[in-house]
């Protein structure tokens, strides 16, 4: 089973729409981490925000905000009032510092390709 | 800002041709790691290594080889090209840690070099 799940493969919407990513994880440990990051068309992965698994608070950074919930499992991202520069393949991932998931600990999502629409 | 400098971001390499990706980090990490990314496969890691002259293998390690000679930079080797390894390759640090997952560390990525082999 993936421990990372991504379910959107791919999600296009207009301009000035409001999406939401979602990411759902499988982990046993107590203490973990999870990250989001964006991948442009030019190939960089920019990180975006690290939240440890202590730390339930939502963040929100200017148009972008994330939503994390232990009870689901769930680290969902949301883009308020998109623009066509957020047009990029999305990556979640958990890093597990007691237990598998790749050998130094971290596993990635299979990623969400957003398209926005002008 | 971290940056993390990949020497080629295209490069079209023969068959049994022996290759060389070259990685730079500027932050004095002490983690770095060459990931490759296929469609529909995401990110696997094929080597990382936690210090200079040590090196680990990751999930796909078959047919790399890898070099840490300075804490700074860390080589990719294709001893010899096949087709299959024709991928986008990303290279990344971060701070020290068992891995960058097992220590929660935020991972920084380079631009990525796309490697075809023809």
């Amino acid at each position: 089973a993936q421990k990372v799940t991504q379910a959107q493969t791919e999600i296009s919407v207009v301009e000035k729409e409001d999406v939401t990513l979602d990411c759902v994880y499988e982990t046993r440990d107590t203490t973990y981490y999870l990250f989001w990051y964006k991948q442009p068309p030019s190939g960089e992965l920019v990180f975006l925000i690290r939240r440890n698994s202590f730390d339930e608070q939502n963040e929100i950074s200017g148009r972008y905000s994330w939503n994390f919930q232990k009870s689901t499992s769930s680290f969902n991202f949301t883009i308020t009032a998109s623009q066509v520069v957020d047009s990029a393949v999305y990556f979640c991932a958990l890093s597990e510092p007691n237990s598998g998931g790749g050998a130094d600990g971290l596993t990635f999502g299979k990623g969400t390709h957003l398209i926005i629409q002008p | 800002d971290v940056k993390v400098t990949q020497s080629s971001r295209y490069l079209v390499k023969r068959t049994g041709e022996k290759v060389f990706l070259e990685c730079v980090q500027d932050m004095d990490h002490e983690n770095m790691f060459w990931y490759r990314q296929d469609p529909g496969l995401g990110l696997r890691l094929i080597y990382f290594s936690y210090d200079v002259k040590m090196k680990e293998k990751g999930d796909i390690p078959e047919g790399y080889s890898v070099s840490r000679e300075k804490k700074e930079r860390f080589s990719l080797i294709l001893e010899s090209a096949s087709t299959n390894q024709t991928s986008m390759y990303l290279c990344a640090s971060s701070l020290i840690g068992r891995g960058a997952g097992a220590s929660g560390n935020t991972i920084y990525f380079g631009e990525g070099s796309w490697l075809t082999v023809v």
